[in-house]
């Protein structure tokens, strides 16, 4: 696609309930990237990986948050039994390489948690 | 731990000249990254230095010192639309990109 593209692009969820956040990089993007924005804060690294493959799962804040991704494409982050504290902007990036500096954002899921 | 500091604000006037800076402590050091970011918005990628010295692009000039574990990002001629936020990070040696808090740039007419 033209762009990162995530969906939804707002979500408001139970606590307790489960929450899938979609993530769609740019088209021949090898890398994806993960992270967490609450307000006024700078971002928070959760999970990257490169095709399908995350070698690093230590960013994720507990093991209610999982990741995956299928044909080096579409991604999606899980969160089990949302708590009001995981309210907060999930921003997805992609890059044409690990290597490769530029990341290139989507608009982020804005996730409220009642 | 891993930490980068930089100022929370920084106030200019328009047409003026304004730099913003961040020093790191990480564990590992492939290079540092600039960010923007408007309010509501997505963060947009400015610069990168990898290598000690100064990158310049259009009006953007960023400055990276390794030794130092120190770096900073110029804007010259600012613009009403430079008000944005603005992040350092830098990328460790597990390929996180590990991010400052981020400086609200404010520009007065």
């Amino acid at each position: 696609g033209a762009g990162v593209s995530q969906s939804p692009s707002n979500k408001v969820t139970e606590k307790g309930k489960d929450v899938e956040l979609r993530c769609d990089p740019i088209s021949g993007h090898t890398a994806l990237y993960w992270y967490r924005q609450s307000l006024g804060q700078g971002l928070e690294f959760l999970i990257y990986f490169q095709g399908n493959s995350a070698p690093d799962k230590s960013g994720l804040p507990s093991d209610r948050f999982s990741a995956e991704r299928t044909g080096g494409s579409v991604s999606t982050l899980t969160i089990q039994r949302t708590q009001q504290e995981d309210s907060a902007v999930y921003l997805c990036a992609s890059s044409a390489g690990l290597d490769v500096e530029t990341q290139y954002f989507g608009p982020g899921t804005r996730l409220l948690v009642l | 731990g891993q930490s980068l500091e930089q100022p929370s604000e920084v106030t200019a006037v328009e047409g003026a000249i304004v730099q913003i800076n961040c020093t790191y402590q990480t564990s590992g050091f492939y290079g540092l990254s600039w960010y923007q970011q408007h309010d509501g918005g997505a963060p947009t990628f400015l610069s990168y230095n990898g290598l000690d010295g100064l990158e310049e692009t259009g009006r953007f000039s960023s400055f990276l010192s390794r030794s130092d574990s120190y770096g900073y990002l110029l804007l010259q001629e600012l613009q009403m639309k430079d008000s944005a936020s603005y992040f350092c990070a830098v990328r460790d040696l597990n390929y996180q990109l590990i991010w400052g808090a981020g400086t609200k740039l404010i520009i007065k007419p």
